[in-house]
């Protein structure tokens, strides 16, 4: 069964708004999840390591204060992308690491209109 | 410079055949590990094999099997006996060090035919 799950797996926004990503590690405690984006057709591409207890580390590139992360606890992290536009429409995908392996979560679909 | 080459972007095998996918990988570091992701159309990452840098063994799972050639860094994935279900994307990807992010290939799209 699935060890880390995410929430929503498909979200359609305004312009304008924020919306919020949710990845859960589901049997297992995470201090660190990651963050990737897909366009479709491309690889999968780090966006940053979330850390429980402390700030998220960027990837070169990477608007922190457009994609805020929160690592609320050893089985929660969160990725708001803020004031969405149209370009951050994407497909998000989670990960933790667990016994040498990394589990990713299924995605999330998002559409900004 | 990536350090995660595939160099084939799409490959039609016939159903039943064994197919290699290629991958090498750039690293200073003596401890990494290298694993291999199945993504099919829905999206999901699903993981299908890895290869640690010492170990002495080339891995295997299944119908998979990890060509493991350290000097030529070299980390080719082989699908014994394909099934029509193998049809996907296919990812190489490597963690370096200590650290637990993995950076992944460009991808493969694997086609198999009936």
């Amino acid at each position: 069964g699935a060890v880390v799950s995410q929430h929503p797996s498909r979200v359609i926004c305004k312009s304008g708004t924020s919306v919020k990503i949710e990845c859960r590690s589901l049997d297992f405690q995470a201090t660190t999840m990651f963050w990737y984006r897909q366009f479709p057709k491309q690889s999968l591409m780090l966006m940053a390591t979330s850390n429980e207890g402390s700030k998220a580390t960027y990837e070169q590139g990477v608007e922190k204060d457009k994609f805020l992360i929160n690592h609320a606890s050893l089985t929660l992290s969160t990725l708001t992308v803020t004031s969405a536009h149209p370009e951050d429409s994407s497909f998000y995908i989670c990960s933790a690491p667990r016994i040498g392996t990394q589990y990713f979560g299924p995605g999330t679909r998002l559409l900004v209109l | 410079a990536q350090k995660i080459t595939q160099t084939q972007p799409g490959m039609f095998v016939q159903e039943k055949e064994a197919v290699t996918l290629d991958c090498t990988y750039d690293t200073s570091d003596p401890s990494y590990g290298l694993f291999w992701y199945k993504q099919p159309s829905s999206g999901e990452m699903i993981f299908l094999i890895y290869q640690g840098s010492y170990d002495q063994q080339n891995a295997t799972e299944g119908r998979y099997s990890l060509n493991f050639q350290k000097a030529r860094k070299s980390a080719n994935l082989v699908i014994s006996a394909s099934q029509l279900g193998d049809s996907a994307m296919y990812f190489c990807a490597m963690r370096e060090g200590r650290d637990d992010k993995i950076i992944f290939g460009k991808g493969t799209r694997l086609h198999i035919l009936p």
